[in-house]
């Protein structure tokens, strides 16, 4: 069966040092793997994905997401936070035969000034 | 502009009344989802379609109903059988990638529902 873990419920860096989110899963095959954001009473925007193509994936706003299948492994990270980076993030394994996702708990973001 | 419209942003539901969440997509993705989001929780998965005329059960589906009648369309009726529904839901669809197999989710604004 497959599951994510994300290995942090909370997060806090100042503004301007590096940001690093730690997802690792778990599937029986080669996965799709997906960092999603949220920020407060908002839907969730993607910021990255990987679909078994190069390992080291770039998204939005700065984020990269690096894929290590020896580690089993999906960290996002980010060279140098801003405060709108506050947010929750979320790590996601997609079971591509039947179209579902399988969600990690989610990580909350805090930028300090 | 593509996208995922839920409608209404914020509802109000008396206890033992049913309520319907719209969800309507304009980006001709085949498979949609209705998930439920509790404060500082995770998502849980309630239904979803991978075809029009064809839906499933997830995890959290007891008092919750679906239809998909339209492949733009996938509302959500949250059915006074539903002990506790006071909390965001989120609407989704995905593309599919049916030669490799890949999808990835996109998601609309959500909708707070709250009992009154």
């Amino acid at each position: 069966a497959q599951s994510v873990t994300q290995l942090d419920s909370h997060v806090s860096v100042s503004e301007g040092t590096p940001v690093l989110l730690r997802c690792n899963y778990s599937s029986s095959y080669s996965p799709s793997l997906f960092w999603y954001v949220q920020h407060p009473n908002k839907g969730l925007q993607l910021l990255l994905k990987y679909t078994s193509a190069a390992t080291l994936v770039k998204g939005i706003n700065g984020f990269e997401a690096e894929f290590k299948k020896s580690e089993t492994s999906f960290h996002l990270t980010k060279p140098s936070a801003h405060m709108s980076d506050a947010a929750e993030y979320f790590c996601v394994v997609s079971d591509d035969s039947n179209y579902q996702l399988i969600w990690g708990a989610g990580t909350k973001l805090i930028i300090k000034p | 502009d593509g996208g995922i419209t839920q409608s209404p942003k914020y509802l109000f539901r008396k206890e033992g009344q049913n309520v319907t969440l719209s969800c309507e997509q304009n980006l001709n993705h085949d498979a949609m989802y209705w998930y439920r989001q509790d404060p500082g929780q995770g998502l849980r998965l309630i239904y979803y379609s991978q075809i029009v005329n064809d839906f499933q059960k997830g995890d959290i589906a007891e008092g919750y109903s679906v239809s998909r009648e339209k492949k733009e369309s996938f509302p959500l009726t949250v059915t006074s059988a539903q002990k506790n529904p006071t909390a965001f839901y989120l609407c989704a669809s995905a593309t599919t990638d049916r030669v490799k197999r890949r999808n990835t989710i996109y998601f609309g604004e959500g909708s707070w529902l709250t009992v009154v």
